[in-house]
Formats: structure tokens, sequence, C-alpha cells
């Protein structure tokens, strides 16, 4: 049973396009994590969102927690080739030790 | 910085061998856990650890063992390889900030059990 739903799975676009990756699940988490990952290498940490409703933008890339804290997105705008990679959102629950949950992630692949 | 260093980058094992994979972190880190990570499946916890002496079981533990009988080091044991381990296997450490932690990992060590 996989806690975090990520969808799309993979998304393959032409440069320039917006896009949007979606983590859902059905419990609340404490903060919820945006990872990326490039081949060979371990994920790095995008950003992190811990209040409900709060939205964080990093360049073109932005990041909203939903309301009730069971849900979250990532949007990207203008989408460039260097921003091809695996996205894998993370969930972690207060006092649980540093433990993560994550999704299945979503292989993005941006064409010129 | 070396961050997070995870040895060896590739094994094969054969059925039945065993091995373990290293991981040291030089930042002091308290928490310290370890993930495979397979198609189609995200990255699911088998262990973890609060701390030294300290370890617990996450998602998928069966067949691994750990310990943690230092802050920097946080081995991972493989008591009798099966196929079903293929898969690669990534540390991570991290340290309590509120709710605000962020995890570090390794660089993955690629695992073929044939």
């Amino acid at each position: 049973t996989q806690l975090l739903e990520q969808s799309p799975q993979f998304l393959s676009i032409q440069e320039g396009e917006n896009l949007t990756v979606y983590c859902n699940s059905s419990s609340v988490f404490s903060s919820l994590q945006w990872y990326r990952q490039e081949p060979g290498e371990g994920p790095v940490l995008l950003v992190t969102v811990v209040t409900g409703g709060e939205v964080k933008k990093l360049k073109r890339l932005t990041f909203q927690f939903g309301d009730a804290r069971k849900d979250s997105s990532l949007h990207i705008t203008a989408a460039q080739p260097g921003d091809t990679g695996l996205y894998l959102c993370a969930g972690a629950r207060y006092n649980q030790g540093g433990k993560l949950i994550f999704g299945q992630g979503t292989e993005l692949s941006v064409k010129p | 910085n070396a961050g997070v260093t995870q040895t060896p980058k590739f094994q094969v094992l054969k059925t039945g061998q065993s091995m373990t994979l290293q991981c040291a972190q030089d930042m002091n880190h308290e928490y310290m856990s370890w993930y495979r990570q397979d198609p189609g499946m995200g990255l699911r916890l088998i262990h973890y650890s609060v701390g030294a002496g300290i370890t617990d079981q996450g998602e998928v533990p069966n067949g691994y063992n750990v310990s943690r009988s230092t802050t920097e080091d946080f081995p991972l044991r493989l008591l009798s390889a099966a196929p079903s381990q293929t898969s690669v296997y990534f540390c991570a450490s991290s340290t309590p900030d509120g709710m605000n932690t962020e995890a570090f990992f390794g660089q993955g060590t690629r695992l073929t059990v044939v």
C-alpha cells in the first residue's frame, strides 16, 4: 500500500511547456518534502513545506501544501531540458525520527 | 565536505551470500536511515536509527540487519542474499530540526543478486 500517491509517473514534454506533479495521501503529514534525483545520484532536497496552504517558489518551480496537509503539488513554469530528472515527494510525521514516506516518483523528460 | 559516503557503489552477489553495505556521515547527524529504490516504487524504508545504539525497523526490514555503534556509521547487512534484494540502496542522514528536517543521501549502492 502506497501511503503517498504521486502522479503522473512519467511525463515527457517540450521545452517551454508548463507541468504539474501531484502528491496525494489520505494521511496527514507534519511536513512534505520534494526531492530531485539525477541518474546515478541520491535524491537532493528542493523544498520543505510545513504549513497547510503554504506556497513556496524556487525560481520556476512552485510548491504548494494542501490546506489539510494531506497533499502537495509541484508546478514548473516554462520547463527547460535541465529540469529533466526524477521528482520525489516525501512525507514526514512529527517525532518520527527522520523517517520519510516517499511517493513513487515522477520521471520528467523535457525535450529541446 | 564528504557528507554521506556509501561503499561499494556496485556489487554482484550470488544467492545465499552475505555482505555489508557501508554508510558513513561526517555531519554529526543523529538520524540515519536505509532505503531501497525499485522502479515505480519510490524509496522504501528498510531500517532507521535515531542515535548510537538505537535502531528500528522500517517498511521492508526482512532479510536485513543493522547496528549503530557510532554516530558516524550505519552499516546494512544482508544475511543471505536473494534475487528479490536486487535494488539500489540509499543511506540517508538528518538532524532533528522541528518539522523542517532535510535528509542528505549518499550516492547509492547498486546491488544485483544472481
